[in-house]
């Protein structure tokens, strides 16, 4: 069974402050890692998929990485507008192919 | 595309009554997710479609909830009799034939059972 960690569950910045949202994962056969946004009041919304260890991909203030075991979304120099949830999601082989999402990060980013 | 669209937004109803959700996908995408999201679970997965086949319904809570989909572009999530403890976000979600691409989502339906 595919499984998903976020950690933090929560996290507080102050504008300009970088950090780093972690994403742990078990499955078998990845077939993509994906991240996506979640704003209140919203469906999630797709930001990136990684395929392989060691892929990155990059979209204004946000970089994706990915390992064997997680993968990293780096926020540099946030905004307030960065503010949102973010969630992470694999499909495996061994999850039949279905999205299996973890609880997600809450980032709030203060002026 | 005006990507996956659900209706409605809001629905309050009272316990009992039958509910109804809908959802559009994207055209062309063969694969039809139905999430459920609260605060205490996170997104669960209820059931999925491949090409309007129901293909693993093990999330659906209870014999209450049941899904259809009758043609590619239109799928149903009906909860019959509902109750409080379903009041959740309900999203659809589609992503295409290809088992390692992104879903799209819709905005939800937020139900309220009261």
């Amino acid at each position: 069974e595919d499984q998903v960690t976020q950690s933090p569950e929560a996290l507080r910045l102050q504008e300009g402050e970088s950090s780093s949202l972690n994403c742990s994962y078990t499955v078998s056969g990845l077939r993509g890692l994906f991240w996506y946004r979640q704003d209140p009041g919203k469906g999630p919304e797709f930001l990136f998929t990684l395929y392989s260890a060691g892929e990155e991909k990059e979209k204004e203030r946000l970089k994706a990485t990915l390992t064997k075991k997680e993968s990293f979304l780096h926020i540099t120099a946030p905004k307030p507008e960065d503010s949102a949830t973010y969630l992470c999601a694999v499909r495996s082989s061994g999850g039949s192919y279905i999205p299996t999402f973890g609880r997600g990060t809450s980032l709030i980013v203060h002026p | 595309d005006a990507g996956v669209i659900q209706s409605p937004r809001h629905e309050v109803t009272e316990m009992g009554q039958e509910v109804t959700l809908r959802c559009k996908p994207i055209s062309g995408h063969d694969y039809l997710f139905w999430y459920r999201q609260t605060m205490m679970r996170g997104l669960e997965l209820l059931i999925y479609f491949n090409n309007n086949v129901p293909i693993d319904d093990s999330g659906m809570p209870e014999d209450r909830f049941s899904a259809k989909m009758p043609n590619a572009s239109f799928s149903t999530l009906k909860i019959q009799p509902s109750e409080p403890r379903d009041s959740a976000v309900y999203f659809c979600a589609s992503s295409s034939n290809r088992e390692d691409t992104e879903a799209f989502f819709g905005q939800g339906t937020r139900l309220t059972v009261v």
